[in-house]
């Protein structure tokens, strides 16, 4: 079955830049969605078709993907990034899978 | 605003069933795929399935790890998605969360499934 893999942890001192990455074999034609989730939360999306950061996200979140990899850049990290980041995307049969998270801590 | 609202989880016995539903508001549900995601407690987000809206044919897909014992449908005229899980697991047990499009989240209900 299809897999994206990512980093199990990243760390960074506050206003450092954070990078997490995302690799799987069908990123050179599939999107990537990036998710933030906090303890106890529900994810919100922080980045969605490889690039577009929604509304209401911070400008320092931001998003690229060349060729197997995708990579989700956090430029000036804060405390409050500390969460769990997980990539998203799907098959070529249309089925979804996330990447196993990863853990970022700011501090 | 937009809002999902999911109901429905509980403690269920290995081999029992449960139906989950999600309640949106504020969303343009009869346009949007639906699906569901769940996280086991402790573990990573994992897809559980995505419905079409009836415009694009309305077509199914599964995760592996639920095909042929999970099922999910959508009635547009109530705002509504459904999961149905049958011959349930104790694998299954989860946060199960009801995601509109990509962006939009419930705040998840808990299976628990345990004899």
């Amino acid at each position: 079955s299809y897999e994206l893999t990512q980093p199990p942890s990243v760390s960074v001192s506050p206003g450092q830049t954070a990078r997490i990455t995302c690799s799987g074999d069908a990123l050179p034609e599939k999107y990537a969605y990036w998710y933030q989730q906090r303890s106890g939360q529900a994810p919100i999306l922080v980045i969605y078709e490889d690039t577009k950061r929604p509304s209401g996200i911070p400008e320092r979140f931001s998003g690229s993907s060349s060729g197997t990899m995708a990579t989700l850049t956090i430029s000036g990290a804060q405390v409050e990034d500390t969460a769990d980041y997980y990539c998203y995307s799907t098959d070529s049969s249309n089925e979804g899978v996330f990447g196993g998270g990863t853990r970022l801590t700011v501090l | 605003e937009v809002q999902l609202v999911e109901s429905g989880g509980g403690l269920v016995k290995p081999g029992g069933s449960l139906r989950l539903s999600c309640v949106t508001s504020g969303l343009n549900f009869k346009n949007s795929y639906m699906s569901w995601v769940r996280q086991a407690p402790g573990k990573g987000l994992e897809w559980v399935g995505r419905i079409r809206s009836e415009s694009e044919g309305g077509a199914t897909y599964y995760a592996a790890p639920v095909r042929g014992r999970f099922s999910i449908s959508r009635d547009d005229s109530e705002n509504t998605q459904y999961l149905q899980m049958n011959s349930l697991k104790t694998d299954d047990t989860a946060v199960y969360y009801c995601v509109g499009g990509v962006n939009f989240w419930g705040q998840g209900t808990l299976v628990t499934v345990s004899s």
